[in-house]
């Protein structure tokens, strides 16, 4: 597609219960990226991908979060059990190498009830 | 720690005016600055960066302005429009992966 596509846009889920997010990037772009934003705040680094391949995953706020891209293009964030303190709106960005721009899909956002 | 501190929070200017927009960082590492815009419900996206090799970048009506020595950075929206109302994010990167975005500034232009 032209840009990076983010499904579902909203989520709403109970709290305890699993989510999963999907982020479809540029074609080609090597790299993605994924971020958390809060209301009225700047994205949060989560973690990112080379490839398949995690290379960073320190921002992950905790081992309820968990991203794989198992086959270097499409990639998925999971929160397992998930908390109130989770509702935001996740981010997901690609670019085509390391160190290069960073295109943004518009968002998943997510409400824990 | 916030690693890149954005101002104003928000900030309102009449049509044809400028908007500026200020960011500091403490990490000399940094060697990539963007600039993203957001309209509500939609993803950041770039509207021009800087590398600290330069002091100045102008693409259009936005002009980047860096400071390397004070570690400072700006927007600078010439002629703003009331189309330019959205939401402005500075950010920082050393390694070009992880990015350190600011908190923000909403911009109203006032037609």
């Amino acid at each position: 597609g032209a840009g990076v596509s983010q499904s579902p846009r909203y989520k709403v889920a109970k709290r305890g219960q699993d989510v999963a997010l999907r982020c479809d990037p540029i074609s080609g772009h090597v790299s993605l990226f994924w971020y958390q934003q809060a209301l009225g705040q700047g994205p949060e680094f989560l973690t990112y991908f080379q490839n398949e391949a995690q290379l960073d995953k320190s921002g992950l706020p905790s081992d309820r979060f968990f991203a794989e891209r198992p086959e270097g293009s499409v990639s998925t964030l999971k929160i397992q059990r998930t908390q109130q303190e989770d509702s935001a709106v996740y981010l997901c960005a690609s670019s085509l190498a390391l160190g290069g721009p960073q295109h943004f899909g518009d968002g998943t956002r997510l409400s824990i009830l | 720690q916030q690693q890149v501190k954005q101002s104003p929070q928000s900030l309102i200017v009449q049509k044809g005016g400028i908007s500026i927009i200020n960011c500091a960082y403490e990490n000399t590492a940094f060697d990539y600055f963007p600039w993203y815009q957001q309209f509500p419900g939609k993803g950041p996206a770039l509207l021009i960066a800087i590398r600290p090799d330069v002091s100045e970048k102008k693409e259009g009506r936005f002009t980047i302005s860096f400071n390397k020595s004070a570690k400072q950075f700006s927007l600078h929206i010439m002629d703003s429009q009331p189309g330019d109302s959205a939401t402005y994010f500075c950010a920082a990167s050393d390694t070009g992966n992880q990015f350190y975005f600011g908190t923000g500034t909403s911009l109203t232009v006032i037609p």
